[in-house]
């Protein structure tokens, strides 16, 4: 399995509601990552994990809480978002922290808030 | 933290022709130096890297450039055909991250034109 699985692919949610991100990866890879992307701009990064901790959080605000269970799941939790959090989420991983190979990226959660 | 420029922003080319979209980076110890290609609502693909112990690598049609005096590095497309029409985004590892998650430019649109 050489990819990174990610659900939903689509989400609408509204600012009072609670939603979750999943990422899913089984390539033995110890980094994951949490990318948000606007329309049109790079990949913006909000979070990184390695070895199922945190080890970066690029100053995101609260309402966005990430998760991760074991090596192989990454959560998003999403609560109270604002209209300007709609973009593409995205989910990438990696061997190791600093170590390249393999840097992969899921396909995405096309998040709507409403 | 890492600053990549890219340039240009955007480029329209003629099938046929050859492309060149250009990088910088700030932190003279990044040693990653990866290209992707994002077609529209897709996920961002890997097309080709390189490290810093090599000046350049070549895949098929594709070729990437190093020059770490300089700091920059390119992505060359020779034989441009229409579905290499995207966007393109170089990324390097951050400064004083000890190189982990990847930071990206802000991206070329290429538009090949038949």
């Amino acid at each position: 399995d050489t990819e990174v699985t990610q659900t939903p692919k689509h989400l609408v949610m509204g600012m009072t509601n609670k939603k979750s991100l999943k990422c899913e990866q089984h390539m033995g890879h110890r980094a994951m990552y949490w990318y948000k992307q606007k329309a049109k701009k790079p990949p913006e990064l909000m979070f990184v994990y390695s070895y199922e901790k945190l080890s970066i959080n690029e100053s995101v605000p609260s309402r966005f809480s990430p998760e991760c269970p074991n090596s192989s799941l990454l959560n998003l939790h999403l609560h109270a978002l604002q209209p300007e959090d709609s973009a593409l989420y995205l989910c990438a991983s990696s061997y190791t922290s600093g170590n390249y190979y393999g840097y992969t990226f899921g396909s995405g959660t096309r998040l709507t808030v409403v | 933290g890492e600053n990549v420029e890219q340039h240009p922003s955007t480029l329209s080319v003629q099938e046929g022709d050859s492309a060149v979209i250009k990088c910088t980076y700030s932190d003279s110890a990044s040693n990653y130096f990866p290209w992707y290609k994002q077609e529209l609502g897709k996920r961002p693909q890997l097309i080709i890297d390189i490290r810093s112990n090599v000046g350049e690598k070549k895949d098929q049609r594709i070729a990437v450039t190093l020059n770490k005096t300089a700091k920059h590095f390119s992505l060359h497309i020779t034989e441009t055909q229409p579905e290499d029409s995207a966007v393109y985004f170089c990324a390097a590892p951050p400064l004083n991250q000890a190189g982990t998650a990847l930071i990206f430019g802000k991206g070329t649109t290429l538009s090949v034109s038949s």
